[in-house]
């Protein structure tokens, strides 16, 4: 079965730190990985996604992809009170009609 | 980013009434939409797949009588709670797949918050 799993934290980190989320996922096969901001009582909203081996940054953002750990993490730098939410790790793999296997979260607070 | 409008944003109703929740997709088509409902402080739980023109497929453990899907255009998905009972009260959300060279992103709807008295 497919997994992803992230730690559920909370993680707590004082503003202007770095805050670092990671995620493993089961499958070789996968192909895509997300990151979602969930604010709580909204829907997920999209940070960033990320194909390849590497970093990506985007803003304040950088997803880290490493296939041969299986692991994707999320980096968010010079954190601000703003970010306090729960991060979701998703992966979606080829031929899955593009559903996507998702992280329970990690919730992340931001100390002013 | 694409745009996914999903209506109503809040709903109460009756025990034993249905309630019927809209997902357009607004600037772009969607072959594949999906359902998810989330309980206080828990993740997201995929409910069901929706393809345009076809029937949805659904997570094991969700009952397809109760939770009818219908995906009648690349623009709409809708989900219907027949005989909605307390323990239906929830978070939904809709999702729509964007194409995106020959990766697929999900764009969020603004969710559902359904509350069964």
């Amino acid at each position: 079965q497919k997994e992803v799993e992230q730690n559920s934290g909370p993680l707590s980190v004082p503003e202007g730190a770095i805050a670092s989320l990671n995620c493993t996922y089961s499958d070789r096969g996968s192909q895509s990985f997300f990151w979602y901001r969930q604010y709580s009582g909204k829907s997920p909203e999209l940070i960033m996604f990320i194909y390849s081996n590497g970093d990506k940054e985007d803003g304040r953002f950088t997803a880290q992809l490493n296939k041969a750990s299986q692991y994707v993490s999320l980096l968010i730098r010079d954190s601000q009170p703003s970010d306090s939410a729960t991060y979701l790790c998703a992966v979606s793999y080829a031929g899955n009609n593009r559903k996507l296997i998702w992280g329970l979260g990690t919730s992340l607070a931001v100390n002013p | 980013g694409a745009v996914v409008s999903q209506h109503p944003s809040w709903v109460i109703c009756k025990s034993g009434t249905s309630v019927k929740i809209e997902c357009r997709s607004l600037d772009f088509q969607a072959t594949t939409m999906f359902w998810y409902r989330q309980f206080p402080k828990q993740s997201l739980m995929l409910m069901a797949t929706s393809n345009e023109g076809s029937k949805a497929t659904y997570e094991q453990g969700v009952e397809k009588d109760k939770f009818l899907i219908n995906h009648a255009s690349l623009t709409l998905s809708t989900l219907t709670v027949t005989s909605a009972h307390p323990e239906d009260s929830s978070f939904y959300i809709c999702s729509a797949v964007a194409p995106r060279g020959g990766n697929t992103e999900a764009f969020f709807g603004q969710g559902t918050r359904l509350t069964v008295v």
